[in-house]
């Protein structure tokens, strides 16, 4: 069975400032690995996609992620942050099975302080 | 661009009522997905669908069911409302193994 941890529920940080979103997955084949955001009362967005090739993954907005294979992580960072990125973020895992199914992590709370 | 409707924003039912949330699609997606979401535990999928007239449950079906008559379109009944049944309803479309788009979602409250 597949899992997906986002150990942090919150991250403040000011603006201008780089932020890491920690996502570590848990899976005995290997994976797709998403970033989404949400804001307020919408729906997710997809921020970047891990489907094969290079490791580092960028993605809209600035952001880019990391797989790291042999650490089962996915971070996602941005090097400087603006008060828009304020959201709530979700990192996700599918497997190749063909279930197209989705695993989503409980989310990390971002808030840009001014 | 890919387009998922969800035919609600907010709704307000009673606890015992026969709820229907529909879904729409644009992009003749073979799957599509129904999650709901809940402060600190992310999102759950409650039923998915392959095709016309396929369904799976996922994670959390109990209490609900699905129906998916025509492509485009995949609903979500509540057979007979109850309070923790209020949620945040967030309808998903796939093409295979592309990734999921999502629509705004609806904020139902059951009371």
């Amino acid at each position: 069975a597949q899992s997906v941890t986002q150990l942090d529920s919150q991250v403040p940080v000011f603006e201008e400032a780089p932020v890491e979103l920690r996502c570590n997955y848990s899976s005995s084949v290997s994976v797709y690995l998403f970033w989404y955001v949400q804001y307020p009362n919408q729906g997710l967005q997809l921020l970047l996609k891990y489907l094969s090739g290079s490791t580092l993954v960028k993605g809209i907005n600035g952001f880019e992620a990391e797989f790291n294979k042999s650490q089962t992580s996915f971070h996602l960072r941005k090097p400087s942050v603006h008060i828009s990125d304020t959201a709530e973020y979700f990192c996700a895992v599918s497997d190749l099975s063909g279930t197209y199914k989705y695993i989503f992590g409980t989310g990390t709370r971002l808030k840009v302080l001014a | 661009d890919v387009k998922v409707t969800q035919s609600s924003r907010y709704l307000v039912k009673r606890t015992g009522e026969k709820v229907f949330l529909e879904c729409v699609q644009d992009m003749d997606h073979e799957n599509m997905f129904w999650y709901r979401q809940d402060p600190g535990l992310g999102l759950r999928l409650i039923y998915f669908s392959y095709d016309v007239k396929m369904k799976e449950k996922g994670d959390i079906p109990e209490g609900y069911s699905v129906s998916r008559e025509k492509k485009e379109r995949f609903s979500l009944i509540l057979e007979s409302a109850s309070t923790n049944q209020t949620s945040m309803y967030l309808c998903a479309s796939s093409s295979r193994n592309q990734p999921q788009h999502f629509g705004d979602g609806t904020r139902l409250s059951i009371l």
